[in-house]
């Protein structure tokens, strides 16, 4: 157990549905992250907030929109997605955005569109 | 493009012997960490070695660090079955703080 907690572990969508990827942290760190990982390809960094505010987009497509409330809380809406869009879809946290800073991951969300 | 790059993609050895992986990267870097990855679940943070550190332990595992050929690698001693996982290097840029990761390591361990 990381501390980091996502809900829910798996889900599935057809391509039209609207759903919501939820990440929480309580281990007071100021920066939360969401990362997509799909089989063969490595770990890619989507979205970094650091003090509630966007600091990066690392040029992911508008069907998917983050919204951080509060440091503790990440949430990833997604709409109108791709079968492309299936993956692993992982939360992390660090102290905050610093160069020696570890992350501490959540334990995804297995998501399959269909 | 692809900042770290672990060599072997697979490793596969017997309980108690040790494994090695390697990492390579392109560019400059502040420091580099190793992760592992159980199947299907979330990374866990293994070890970070700075750009000006040459070797780091932590129990079973050994890090080491050649900035000069841009390579680390990971050495677990005496390997257990629960060693069985994914093992990611990530680096950190010297002018930046975003986790580059490389595709992965898979190692089994078989008892």
């Amino acid at each position: 157990e990381t501390g980091v907690t996502q809900t829910p572990r798996h889900l599935v969508m057809g391509m039209t549905n609207k759903k919501s990827l939820k990440c929480e942290q309580h281990l007071g760190h100021n920066a939360m992250y969401w990362y997509k990982q799909s089989a063969k390809k490595p770990l890619e960094l989507m979205f970094v907030y650091n003090f509630k505010e966007q600091t990066e987009n690392n040029s992911v497509p508008s069907r998917f929109s983050p919204e951080c409330p509060n440091s503790s809380h990440l949430f990833l809406h997604l709409h109108t997605l791709q079968p492309e869009d299936s993956a692993l879809y992982l939360c992390a946290s660090s102290q905050n955005t610093g160069t020696e800073n570890e992350a501490f991951f959540g334990q995804g969300t297995r998501l399959t569109v269909v | 493009s692809q900042q770290g790059e672990e060599d072997p993609q697979a490793l596969s050895i017997q309980e108690g012997e040790n494994a090695t992986m390697n990492c390579s990267y392109k560019t400059s870097i502040n420091n580099l960490q190793w992760y592992r990855q159980n199947s299907g679940r979330g990374l866990v943070h293994l070890i970070l070695i700075r750009s000006n550190e040459r070797e780091k332990h932590s129990g079973r595992l050994r890090v080491t660090l050649d900035t000069s050929k841009k390579s680390s690698s990971l050495l677990i001693t005496a390997s257990r079955a629960a060693d069985t996982a994914s093992y990611f290097c990530a680096t950190v840029k010297a002018a930046g703080n975003k986790l580059t990761f490389g595709g992965g390591t898979r190692v089994l361990v078989k008892p």
